[in-house]
């Protein structure tokens, strides 16, 4: 089956600072999707982009399928964006989201 | 509109107990989907129902099973519970390719 791969593991950011989360992908994919943890465990929508580039805020994502990656930046960040971001994807006909191992971020103030 | 809800939000059992956890999907949403978070790491699939079928199931023994009711809510059970089984289940709905996640139940095997 498809693997997800995430870098970095953690990252320390400065409030304000801008960042970039990475994840690489082993084969095509029909869905990839950003999610964000927060502390209570819920998982937030951030982007479903199996191909191109979407903005939202502060936040934007590009996934290059022909690549086998996305990426999802992160920009002016705040104390409210710590927490755990997760890239999941699927290439089955079902919906069987394959998780990356996350990358913590902390952003102090 | 509502989200996905599940219940309980925590629960605690013991070695060998049987759990329920329940999920009700957003409103329209006609796929559900289970999934396993233990600590740490990022969650894993066990199984996702469409119009009350099985579509998939993952890597999981047959320990677990769940079925999908006509309003499209769900239930996951989990028999003969072992400690490994203590992790976070969250409950997924699509109507399309994107999926939509509950707020988790937490359960906790002694």
């Amino acid at each position: 089956g498809i693997q997800v791969e995430q870098s970095p593991p953690d990252l320390i950011l400065q409030e304000g600072a801008n960042s970039t989360l990475r994840c690489n992908f082993s084969d095509s994919v029909n869905n990839l999707q950003w999610f964000h943890q927060n502390p209570w465990g819920q998982l937030i929508n951030l982007f479903y982009i199996p191909s191109g580039t979407k903005q939202n805020g502060r936040l934007s994502a590009t996934t290059v399928a022909t690549e086998r990656y996305s990426l999802l930046y992160i920009s002016s960040s705040q104390t409210t964006d710590s927490g755990v971001y997760f890239c999941a994807a699927t290439n089955t006909g079902f919906q069987k989201l394959v998780f990356g191992t996350g990358t913590r971020l902390l952003v102090s103030p | 509109d509502a989200g996905v809800t599940q219940s309980p939000t925590h629960l605690i059992k013991t070695r060998g107990q049987q759990v329920t956890l329940r999920c009700s999907p957003i409103s329209g949403h006609k796929s559900v989907s289970w999934y396993q978070q233990v600590l740490g790491q990022g969650p894993q699939f066990i199984f996702q129902y469409y119009e009350k079928e099985e579509r998939g199931r993952g890597n999981f023994p047959d320990r677990f099973s769940a079925r999908q009711f006509p309003n499209y809510s769900s239930e996951l059970n989990v028999n003969a519970l072992l400690l490994g089984d203590s992790a976070l289940y969250l409950c997924a709905s699509s109507l399309g390719n994107e999926q939509y996640f509950g707020p988790g139940t937490r359960l906790t095997v002694t």
